[in-house]
């Protein structure tokens, strides 16, 4: 079952903050994130294991919420980089053996 | 430390052809993921390859199907192709089976069904 993002798109000025939302109805393994700009390949961001686990780049922070089947990434002082769409991708058996499943992605567009 | 490669970058094919994809993992990692991203769809997952064995794989249909080699390089292939195949493919590498371990995207192939 494909996870729920949210919001589908955020314009923002540099220097400001956002929240994209990631949520599941069934219980999760990990969840990963993803950015991915135009023409390019999706980049590593973050992964989250159950259990509080955490892999990812040192200006990206991310929070897991396994009673809610809940992520969130959180983006804060954007710059004009931070353009692009953002994925979460999930896992829900134990080991995550059963490969992941993406939404349908964030547009998130930063503003000079 | 080379990145994830896939050959060719660019394909154009007509329907009812077959097409095979390539990617080259990085080094040392043993698990091989293929997505397909359209506009309409996101990005869906295809098939996972570990140790040369299959270990999951999407809902498509059995047109596609992939293999992967003891030096952990996978292929992809497409049978009969349609034209909503029309599609960039990506695959990803990671050391561990995917859902537990961080994913590196290869550049992709964009691959038009006339």
């Amino acid at each position: 079952q494909q996870p729920v993002q949210s919001p589908q798109a955020v314009i923002l000025r540099e220097g400001e903050d956002a929240v994209i939302n990631c949520s599941s109805s069934k219980a999760l393994y990990s969840v990963h994130w993803y950015r991915q700009k135009h023409g390019e390949a999706p980049v590593f961001l973050m992964i989250l294991l159950k259990g509080g686990e955490q892999k990812g780049h040192e200006k990206i922070s991310a929070s897991f919420n396994e009673k809610k089947q809940q992520s969130s990434l959180y983006l804060t002082a954007s710059q004009l980089s931070y353009s692009g769409t953002y994925f979460c991708g999930t896992a829900y058996s134990g080991g995550g053996a059963d490969g992941l499943t993406f939404g349908k992605g964030t547009h998130l567009i930063i503003q000079p | 430390k080379a990145g994830v490669t896939q050959t060719p970058r660019y394909l154009i094919k007509t329907r009812g052809q077959q097409v095979t994809l390539s990617c080259s993992p990085i080094s040392g990692h043993r698990s091989v993921s293929w997505y397909q991203q359209t506009p309409g769809q996101g990005l869906q997952f295809l098939f996972e390859y570990f140790s040369e064995t299959q270990r999951n794989k999407g809902n498509f249909p059995g047109r596609f199907s992939g293999r992967q080699f003891s030096n952990s390089r996978s292929e992809m292939n497409v049978s009969t192709l349609e034209l909503g195949d029309s599609a960039l493919y990506l695959c990803a590498s990671s050391l561990a089976l995917a859902g537990g371990d961080t994913q590196y995207f290869g550049p992709g192939t964009r691959l038009t069904v006339l």
